[in-house]
């Protein structure tokens, strides 16, 4: 069964640089898709972007400008940068499998932008 | 991109009841690509439904989907009182980028 989990730091500051790590364990990262995702607080799911497996990258245009994805598959894992971020970025950030919809999800990251 | 509208915003049954959640998309979903999640506090969201009604393994048969074009359902069959919980719809037909409805949320009455 794969597992996800993500990590990385709980508080940044405006205008600086969101990064997170998700790490994947029992199975293999080859040939899959490997999603972002986001929801505020007491609000809905918004996808960031993914990545194949062979780095191949698509991401929300909404988010575009400020997203990069990279993934290590020697390490079995995969990175979000957010670049600029602003209150607004304020959420717990998802890590997950798939292409389409997901069925393998980490349990999510609380990141908090605020001085 | 498509925007999906999930109704009703709160649902206040009883265990045992039957619960009918409703997600409408501004426009026709591709391939009827489709799938329903369902998210309790402070969890990742748990793959009910994809393709509009094909259960997701290890998902009870209390649940089902249905629908095609704008309009898809998503049936819960006698409620537990573990299904008490949001629950949320994804189109993925018409992506990049894949989008989510506002949720509806399950309460106990």
């Amino acid at each position: 069964q794969v597992q996800l989990q993500e990590s990385g730091p709980g508080l940044v500051r405006p205008s600086e640089t969101l990064s997170l790590t998700c790490s994947v364990a029992g199975d293999s990262m080859s040939g899959f898709f490997w999603n972002w995702f986001r929801q505020p607080a007491g609000k809905g799911l918004e996808w960031i972007g993914r990545i194949y497996s062979s780095g191949t990258t698509k991401y929300n245009p909404s988010l575009k400008s400020r997203v990069t994805m990279s993934v290590d598959t020697s390490r079995s894992q995969f990175s979000l940068t957010m670049t600029f971020v602003t209150a607004a970025d304020t959420a717990v950030y998802f890590c997950a499998r798939g292409g389409s919809y997901c069925k393998h999800w980490g349990r999510g990251t609380l990141v908090t932008v605020s001085s | 991109e498509i925007v999906l509208t999930q109704s009703p915003g709160t649902l206040s049954l009883s265990p045992g009841e039957r619960a009918t959640l409703s997600c409408r998309a501004s426009e026709r979903v591709g391939s009827n690509y489709l799938a329903w999640y369902q998210q309790k506090p402070g969890q990742a969201p748990r793959l009910l439904v994809y393709g509009a009604s094909s259960r997701a393994s290890g998902i009870p048969d209390r649940f089902s989907g249905n629908g095609s074009g704008t309009d898809f359902t998503l049936i819960i069959d006698k409620l537990e009182p573990e299904d008490f919980a949001d629950y949320y719809c994804q189109q993925y037909g018409n992506s990049p980028p894949t989008t989510f409805g506002g949720g509806t949320k399950v309460e106990i009455k």
